[in-house]
């Protein structure tokens, strides 16, 4: 089974915090993907990545960044964070570009 | 762009009965996936469901099966016999031919009643 995994469930930053979300995969998978999930708009793709230190803009990637070292581990950064980035954040990974992509259990970040 | 629309924010359901959950997308694409997702109460989101656009016949698996209208870009999920188990946030969800970006639509929160 694909196991996803991220580095907190929940989290409580301060308004200018620099934020690092992890996760990782344990399956070699090459794409792997950050969405923020907020209620009456489903998810919306932060950044994906398709391969080890290459990433790609999704919908909404203002005041965030990403890191891909290593291919098993894909962080989000918030840079500052802001009261407008609280929001329940999606990890997922997919082997292939068209496969069905395995999602994390979340971290709900608060940001005071 | 591609947008998905899920127009039953909430939905209930009595145990062992069926029911639908309608998701419309709009793409002028022409080859494309479809998915629907689950999410229950502990948050791990979970595929249910995949349909290739380029495929006729419609997808399904166990209790769970689609109804894909490619003409009227309509991709409904229909749940035979509901289980408590069922109760979840249930997401429809788009991706071009390409792959990797998935569109999702607001979702659709499913409560199962003993």
């Amino acid at each position: 089974d694909v196991k996803v995994t991220q580095s907190s469930r929940y989290l409580v930053k301060r308004t200018g915090e620099k934020v690092f979300l992890e996760c990782v995969q344990d399956m070699d998978h090459e794409n792997m993907f950050w969405y923020r999930q907020d209620p009456g708009l489903g998810l919306r793709l932060i950044y994906f990545s398709y391969d080890v230190k290459m990433k790609e803009k999704g919908d909404i990637p203002e005041g965030y960044s990403v890191s891909r070292e290593k291919k098993e581990r894909f962080s989000l950064i918030l840079e500052s964070a802001s009261t407008n980035q609280t929001s329940m954040y999606l990890c997922a990974s997919s082997l292939l570009r068209t496969d069905t992509q395995y999602f994390g259990p979340g971290t709900r970040l608060t940001v005071l | 762009a591609q947008t998905v629309t899920q127009s039953q924010p909430e939905m209930s359901v009595q145990e062992a009965e069926t029911v639908t959950l309608s998701c419309t997308y709009d793409t002028s694409e022409n080859n494309y996936y479809l998915f629907w997702y689950k999410q229950p109460p502990s948050r791990q989101m979970i595929l249910v469901i995949r349909q290739e656009a380029y495929k006729q016949q419609n997808a399904t698996e166990n209790r769970f099966s689609v109804n894909f209208q490619k003409a009227a870009k309509s991709f409904s999920l229909k749940i035979s016999d509901s289980q408590l188990g069922d109760t979840a946030m249930y997401f429809c969800a788009f991706m071009k031919h390409e792959g990797n970006k998935l569109v999702f639509g607001a979702g659709t929160i499913l409560r199962v009643k003993s």
